[in-house]
């Protein structure tokens, strides 16, 4: 069964670029959710797609948005970059709600912002 | 509020020695899931063990076990056996009921000497 794919894995952009970041779930999993990493502010949660449908959003600005297919692929897109949105962005797999089963993660997007 | 609590920025460990992580966790909640992800260098971050908030036992998989301590809210990691290939972050997370929310602590550095 393949993992959770991300692409592209590294991207240089520069500030005020856009960038649009790629994730590909573990066949029949319904859930999207993306995570930024930083050495400062660790892991974040950004958002949660379930069924297309936007569940859950973290404390980011406008700048960051997404979306979900219906064939469970997502996208996140940043626009108008800044330097302090270099980060390893993550997304992360799973088949349903509740408490129990884990996240699957993908290798992570590597984004650095010049 | 802070959810989820490491206090260990990094750790030195002999290889052949266990060693414990510590996690903290806040919730409210009844029902919620307990994780700890390992992520070596490469960034992907890999699923080691979980714990729900009603299992009664100490979750065990391999090398890894979960020191569960409810009343105290802590569910420290326990490596047992350290190998050379155990060096990473690892990282404790938790798991809101009915949302794929995860929220995760600042990590542990651990580093294995041989």
């Amino acid at each position: 069964k393949a993992g959770v794919t991300q692409t592209p894995r590294y991207l240089i952009k520069t500030r005020g670029q856009q960038v649009t970041l790629s994730c590909s779930p573990i066949s029949g999993h319904r859930s999207v959710s993306w995570y930024q990493q930083t050495p400062g502010q660790g892991l974040q949660f950004l958002f949660e797609y379930f069924s297309e449908t936007q569940r859950n959003k973290g404390n980011f600005p406008g700048r960051f948005s997404g979306r979900q297919f219906s064939n469970s692929r997502s996208e996140m897109n940043v626009s108008t970059l800044e330097l302090g949105d270099s980060a390893l962005y993550l997304c992360a797999s799973c088949p349903g709600t509740g408490v129990t089963g884990e996240l699957f993660f993908g290798e992570g997007s590597r984004l650095t912002v010049l | 509020a802070q959810k989820i609590t490491q206090t260990q920025p990094g750790m030195f460990v002999q290889e052949k020695e266990a060693v414990t992580l510590d996690c903290t966790y806040d919730t409210s909640d009844q029902s919620y899931g307990l994780f700890w992800y390992k992520q070596p260098s490469s960034g992907e971050m890999i699923f080691l063990i979980y714990q729900g908030s009603y299992d009664e036992q100490n979750a065990t998989e391999g090398r890894y076990s979960l020191n569960f301590q409810k009343a105290r809210k802590s569910a420290n990691l326990v490596i047992s056996a350290s190998q050379l290939g155990d060096s990473a972050m690892y990282f404790c997370a938790m798991r809101e009921p009915f949302f794929n929310k995860f929220y995760f602590g600042s990590g542990t550095k651990l580093n294995v000497k041989p």
